[in-house]
């Protein structure tokens, strides 16, 4: 079935520096997501993305739509503790159905 | 985005009993939700998707007996966790789409506990 492949799995840095996560598939997706998590809640929506090389941004945050339609990733610029918690990205291909990554654990240092 | 309500937040429950997670689409009306189930540490992993007025549609490996699914209207989907052991134990998600090739929205989860 369709896999998505999340790196890196956790990252420790310092509060202020910038952050980057990916997602690969051996599959095609019509539209990527990036969420996050905080522990004893629901995944909330961070970047929806729906085309192909698209580039979206929300806030700090920064994510693109591969063009091969096999891959994204995410961004955040000027890391601050709030954003500790876990990053899933999903792909949805035809229908309703979302495949989660295994998540990226972040942990930022004030 | 849409607004999803899941009830009860918690739950513990004896070993053999049943329990029922209600999920509730608040401003949209959704033909479909997603039950998902997450492990500590671990990605959410969908169970089956619920179809207003139809069966449910269930993953490999997941027991259609064991998890009962009923969605009698456009804003309400439950699961019913029949005869829980301890290892059914997991934090319970379910989500609403909008329309296919959009985004999930999410509800917030209710953390099972088997005793």
């Amino acid at each position: 079935g369709q896999q998505l492949n999340q790196s890196p799995q956790s990252m420790f840095i310092q509060e202020g520096e910038d952050v980057s996560m990916n997602c690969t598939s051996s599959s095609i997706f019509n539209t990527w997501l990036w969420y996050k998590q905080d522990p004893g809640e629901g995944p909330v929506l961070l970047i929806a993305l729906y085309k192909a090389g698209e580039l979206t941004s929300n806030g700090r945050l920064t994510a693109q739509f591969g063009i091969t339609r096999k891959d994204s990733f995410l961004n955040i610029s000027a890391s601050i503790p709030s954003d500790v918690g876990i990053y899933f990205c999903a792909g949805r291909g035809r229908g309703f159905k979302t495949i989660f990554g295994a998540g990226t654990r972040l942990f930022v240092k004030a | 985005g849409a607004v999803v309500s899941q009830h009860p937040s918690w739950v513990i429950c004896k070993s053999g009993t049943s329990v029922k997670i209600e999920c509730r689409s608040l401003d949209f009306q959704a033909t479909t939700m997603f039950w998902y189930r997450q492990f500590p540490k671990q990605s959410l992993m969908l169970m089956a998707t619920s179809n207003e007025g139809s069966k449910a549609t269930y993953e490999q490996g997941v027991e259609k007996d064991k998890f009962l699914i009923n969605h009698a209207s456009l804003t309400l989907s439950t699961l019913t966790v029949t005869s829980a052991h301890p290892e059914d134990s997991s934090f319970y998600i379910c989500s609403v789409a909008q329309g296919r090739d959009t985004e999930a929205f999410f509800g917030q989860g209710t953390r099972l506990t088997v005793v």
